[in-house]
């Protein structure tokens, strides 16, 4: 059970928006802290995609974006390519624990 | 550019002891908070570990407290894990992680490495 709670999975059609949503509470996101997320493919490392709730780095498309408010925090992905199928996770850190949270991840499926 | 390789992995009866290396270059290692993350097979990922930029302050996640020892050697730009007292529920591929602060509290991960797999079977 994962202090984050992510959909397992989602999907949507080339060119679509499909956003993926991160829910914590007020240890964690509600708390203050910002949100991070990651990009995992099959058999790699997971990679930065969005830091401090919707900063992008540098070779990060603007296809991709990130918002937080309250206890939850979204990643969206607009002009859905096949190359965004992908493992997603949110990332923060949880004030009670003391430690860095992960949520499950969500598969994302290009149809 | 930033660099950061892990080894050490393999397959270790329950019980025993590991220990990972995750050898770092491209950035000034003695500036950053380092940290271990997991992922165990078709699971999600998983925090293990984090050290301050001198090693000076260490968090652990419940799952590892008091089996796993973070450490580093800024002289050789290196970060380790000790496991020890190993369980089949350790099985997953270890990453090093790069924080972004110095006290690698509440840090996010701006560089991983590969990985390295740790599978604990009799």
């Amino acid at each position: 059970q994962s202090v984050l709670t992510q959909p397992p999975s989602v999907s949507g059609a080339p060119g679509q928006r499909v956003t993926i949503s991160c829910t914590g509470s007020r240890s964690n996101i509600g708390a203050g802290y910002d949100v991070h997320w990651y990009q995992q493919f099959p058999g790699t490392a997971p990679k930065l995609l969005i830091y401090g709730n919707s900063n992008r780095p540098s070779g990060v498309p603007d296809r991709f974006s990130g918002s937080k408010s309250g206890t939850s925090a979204s990643l969206a992905i607009t002009g859905l390519q096949a190359e965004d199928e992908a493992d997603y996770y949110c990332q923060s850190y949880d004030n009670t624990l003391s430690v860095v949270v992960f949520g499950g991840g969500t598969k994302l499926t290009v149809l | 550019q930033v660099q950061l390789v892990e080894s050490g992995g393999g397959v270790v009866q329950p019980g025993r002891s590991l220990r990972l290396s995750c050898t770092t270059s491209g950035f000034t290692f003695s500036s950053y908070g380092m940290h271990w993350v997991r992922q165990a097979p078709d699971k999600g990922l998983e925090w293990v570990a984090v050290t301050s930029y001198d090693g000076s302050d260490k968090y652990y996640a419940d799952s590892v407290k008091g089996r796993f020892t973070i450490s580093r050697d800024n002289s050789k730009n290196t970060l380790y894990l000790q496991m020890n007292s190993l369980r089949a529920e350790d099985t997953a591929v270890y990453y090093c992680a790069k924080g972004i602060t110095i006290f690698g509290v509440a840090d996010y991960f701006d560089s991983w490495g590969q990985g390295t797999l740790v599978s604990v079977s009799s």
